[in-house]
């Protein structure tokens, strides 16, 4: 497994604001993931973040309200700009181990409430 | 139709149950399969993987049908400590690895 660790764990922001959320790795990973589970909800994947390049966004997520950087083989942030309401939610960042089956193991997310 | 369907439940049985969750997938190249436990306010976590074997852990076992295109998680003797919402994820393969999580099954176990 992973030990993985997020900060802020939660926060409440006011509309319009921006926030950026840490994810550390206690080790190298390739590949960092980043995903919203809004209430209710199941997981939507955001964004993949590889060391030394862009992000890969998926659909209905762009680069200018959540940039995403990834430093280091161990570190990523993902900030959530210009926020709404509509933003609540769980926010989490992921690795993949294992060398067949690829398995994922989550950070404990940050949880954001919009004003 | 959805790519990962789960029945959301609530499955609500008393404790020493026997209970299975199914979960069907859409794309039929889909090449790894997974059950993930997430508690009230956590993030997800491994429960294991699934095998074309299947697979046994404790009280959990883990089937996959191809055919069919769907996985099952069955929990014997079931415990208060199993309440919690059961996610399936599939991982299409192909060298792209881009998970799809079903919405989860919520499952209360009862004195």
């Amino acid at each position: 497994s992973a030990v993985i660790s997020q900060k802020p764990s939660r926060d409440i922001c006011q509309r319009g604001t921006s926030l950026t959320i840490q994810c550390q790795v206690d080790s190298q990973v390739t590949m960092m993931f980043w995903y919203r589970q809004q209430p209710g909800q199941s997981l939507t994947l955001i964004a993949t973040a590889n060391q030394g390049s862009e992000a890969t966004y998926e659909s209905g997520f762009v680069i200018d309200k959540f940039p995403i950087s990834r430093p280091n083989l161990t570190f990523s942030t993902l900030t959530v700009s210009n926020m709404s309401p509509e933003d609540s939610s769980i926010y989490l960042c992921s690795v993949e181990r294992g060398a067949g089956v690829r398995e994922q193991y989550f950070g404990p997310g940050t949880r954001l409430t919009v004003t | 139709r959805k790519e990962v369907e789960q029945d959301p439940g609530p499955f609500n049985v008393p404790e020493g149950a026997t209970v299975a969750f199914n979960c069907t997938y859409s794309n039929s190249a889909s090449q790894s399969f997974f059950w993930y436990r997430q508690d009230c306010r956590k993030e997800p976590k491994l429960l294991m993987s699934v095998y074309s074997s299947g697979n046994e852990d404790g009280r959990f076992t883990a089937q996959l049908n191809r055919a069919s295109q769907y996985i099952s998680l069955l929990i014997r003797d079931s415990k208060l400590s199993d309440s919690a919402t059961y996610l399936c994820v599939v991982n299409a393969g192909g060298g792209s690895y881009i998970p799809t999580f079903g919405r989860g099954t919520s499952l209360i176990v009862h004195p």
